[in-house]
């Protein structure tokens, strides 16, 4: 059972651009985390998805960010016309339910230039 | 607010030494807590996840600590090694549809 994947691991963008991050859960996993990680601070809250259904998505600034978890593919954030601020390390997790242990995923390092 | 402080923020101790890292949480209603290992440009490990009736659980040499009433959590490290270097991060989870409360970490260095 390979663990959660994300990719790409490295992502360049020029400023304008968009920015598609993704996001494999774990097999039978149907919830998943998105977390923002700005260098030296900690995972920051972005969004909550149950397949299909945004749960909680108070953490993601309203304009130019989105997230979607379709019910076969894996989970997109994704950053419509990057500015230099967006970069930072973006994680997911998913869990099996709301309560059971998040498995987190290696990341994608954004980097705006 | 649903709060996570730890403490400290950073800390440095010899190899073979032991350490103790504190949590504090305003997590309302309370389903669990979990410790996570983040190494440098890593994703997190989960260490150790403790509900409501446990009070200390522990993996390998690292154990932590429950108490639900006063809403403290630590983890201590037992003859710590140049490998435990890394970030570590006390996560709590409460009921309903409020996601995971993530602390800031304590950076942990183990030198030689």
């Amino acid at each position: 059972n390979a663990g959660v994947m994300q990719n790409p691991r490295h992502l360049v963008r020029r400023r304008g651009q968009e920015a598609r991050l993704r996001c494999s859960p774990m097999k039978g996993h149907s919830h998943v985390y998105w977390y923002r990680q700005l260098p030296e601070e900690g995972l920051k809250f972005m969004v909550y998805l149950q397949k299909e259904n945004i749960i909680d998505e108070s953490g993601m600034p309203k304009e130019r960010f989105s997230a979607e978890f379709p019910k076969e593919g894996p989970s997109i954030l994704r950053i419509q016309q990057v500015v230099r601020g967006d970069s930072a390390a973006y994680f997911c997790a998913s869990s099996p339910d709301r309560v059971a242990e998040a498995f987190f995923g290696q990341g994608t390092r954004l980097t705006v230039v | 607010k649903n709060q996570v402080e730890q403490s400290p923020q950073s800390l440095i101790i010899l190899e073979g030494k032991n350490c103790t890292l504190q949590c504090n949480y305003t997590v309302s209603p309370f389903s669990n807590l979990r410790w996570y290992k983040q190494d440098t440009g890593r994703g997190p490990v989960s260490l150790t996840i403790m509900t409501f009736s446990e009070n200390t659980k522990s993996n390998g040499r690292y154990t932590a600590t429950l108490d639900a009433d006063t809403k403290q959590s630590s983890l201590h490290i037992t003859a710590s090694q140049l490998s435990d270097s890394a970030s570590y991060i006390c996560v709590v989870s409460a009921n309903g549809n409020t996601p995971l409360v993530f602390g800031k970490g304590t950076r942990l260095s183990v030198i030689a």
